[in-house]
């Protein structure tokens, strides 16, 4: 079983719409998760820390389920510029280097 | 925000030449850095982790001789592809983890632009 496994996508949505995706993680230590964004032929970029309380940042949020070990990401409102693939990190140790990425779900929003 | 430097953004060298590249941290001391490659349409690998000051850590099934990581300070990791071969063909992104007051304590990874580089 992977580490980090993500939705497989891709996921095709019309402007506007809202739009979950899923990540599982198999290791019940982990301790620090986030969502990135990476563009075609781009770096990975932040877009949120996800935190056990669950986070907004304007049309996105992200939850956390410890016991079920997993996380999501919310996009409302989608724009065509959400376009990307978001992939799932998940970080095994406050202490040590052991981030590790899932395979990261597609989106594209059509107009 | 924490900011991290690659270099060069792009490469196209011949077979069995060597290609350096270069990530630093602008604004942080990073005492580990890490190296991902990316083929097309497919997730980041990490490659190994570079540490300052002592060698660096390699993934199972990273050929250390072929893929040669110095971290001679707290703000520069090098990337070394010797003998490049046209397999070698990638996207290489560094990142490094910032845990200073720039990312809140947040323990993030900032990743630098990446490398493209072609083998020819």
């Amino acid at each position: 079983r992977k580490e980090v496994e993500q939705d497989p996508g891709p996921f095709n949505v019309p402007e506007g719409a809202t739009v979950a995706f899923n990540c599982t993680y198999s290791n019940s230590a982990s301790q620090s998760f986030f969502w990135y964004r990476q563009d075609c032929r781009k770096e990975p970029k932040l877009l949120m820390s996800v935190y056990s309380s669950g986070n907004e940042d304007g049309r996105f949020t992200a939850q956390l389920n410890r016991a079920s070990q997993y996380i999501s990401l919310l996009i409302r409102d989608s724009k065509l510029s959400d376009s990307a693939t978001y992939l799932c990190v998940v970080n095994f140790s406050n202490y040590g280097q052991n981030f590790v990425f899932g395979p990261g779900t597609r989106l594209s929003v059509l107009p | 925000g924490a900011v991290v430097s690659q270099h060069p953004s792009r490469v196209i060298c011949k077979s069995g030449t060597s290609v350096k590249i270069e990530c630093r941290s602008l604004d942080f001391q990073a005492t580990t850095m890490f190296w991902y490659r990316q083929f097309p349409k497919k997730s980041l690998m990490l490659m190994a982790t570079s540490n300052e000051g002592s060698k660096a850590t390699y993934e199972q099934g990273v050929e250390k001789d072929k893929f040669l990581i110095n971290h001679a300070s707290l703000t520069l990791s090098t990337l070394t592809v010797t003998s490049a071969h046209p397999e070698d063909s990638s996207f290489y992104i560094c990142s490094a983890r910032d845990q200073g007051l720039s990312s809140g304590g947040a323990n993030v990874l900032t990743f630098g632009a990446g490398s493209r580089l072609t083998v020819l």
